[in-house]
């Protein structure tokens, strides 16, 4: 079955503890990103990759890394979240040009 | 700087009526508008994908359209059903100088169908 799969779905955290969301997708697809999602704010991106070792900012990308070292793989990482960092996150995939997107089932993060 | 907007952003109508959707953008440049439908604790599921040169697209109950002139693209939904219930979320793809590509997207319609 074609998905992307976000691991953990539920995380409470405190101020300063690193963290990491793994993402996973097997459809093969080139392009991955990360986004948040704020009530009342829509869907803003985190970052996103083209492809293996290239990744680029997105609208928000402030107090997250992200790396891209498998095609399948596109963890995110908080390395001293914040409380401002408490949002529900998605990951999604898709095929290079501006296709279909995939989405994971998203992260639901809460930093004390 | 692309801006989406969708309005209203909560709709509740009984079972049964047709129903429209909306969402505008600032920006004719895009290169497709995409719909989509999330329900509570889930992921985003890909409904519609109109590319920019396409006036409509249609899936079973579901037709959207695009106007890129009046930067208007709308959703209609046939015959709603309690099972309609989500919060529909549109987005436009814009393409960049360097041949990236990014989503923007609006804050979404939140649909209650009433059985």
């Amino acid at each position: 079955e074609a998905q992307v799969t976000q691991n953990p779905r539920y995380l409470i955290t405190v101020t300063g503890k690193k963290l990491t969301v793994t993402c996973s997708q097997n459809m093969n697809h080139e392009y991955m990103s990360w986004y948040r999602q704020d009530p009342g704010l829509g869907l803003r991106q985190i970052y996103y990759s083209m492809n293996v070792e290239v990744t680029d900012k997105g609208d928000v990308p402030e107090g997250y890394k992200v790396s891209r070292k498998e095609k399948r793989n596109f963890p995110l990482i908080l390395e001293s979240p914040s409380p401002n960092q408490t949002s529900l996150y998605f990951c999604a995939s898709s095929l290079p040009s501006p296709d279909t997107q995939y989405f994971g089932p998203g992260t639901r993060l809460t930093v004390l | 700087k692309q801006e989406v907007t969708q309005i209203p952003a909560a709709l509740s109508v009984p079972e049964g009526e047709n129903l429209v959707l909306n969402c505008s953008f600032t920006d004719s440049a895009i290169y497709n508008l995409q719909w989509f439908r999330q329900d509570p604790g889930k992921g985003l599921t890909s409904l519609l994908l109109i590319q920019s040169s396409q006036r409509e697209q249609t899936s079973g109950r579901l037709n959207a359209s695009l106007d890129k002139s009046s930067g208007r693209s709308t959703l209609y939904i046939a015959a709603s059903q309690p099972g309609d219930s989500a919060t529909y979320l549109c987005a436009a793809a814009v393409l960049h100088m360097d041949s990236n590509y990014q989503l923007i997207w609006g804050a979404g319609t939140k649909l209650i169908i009433k059985p």
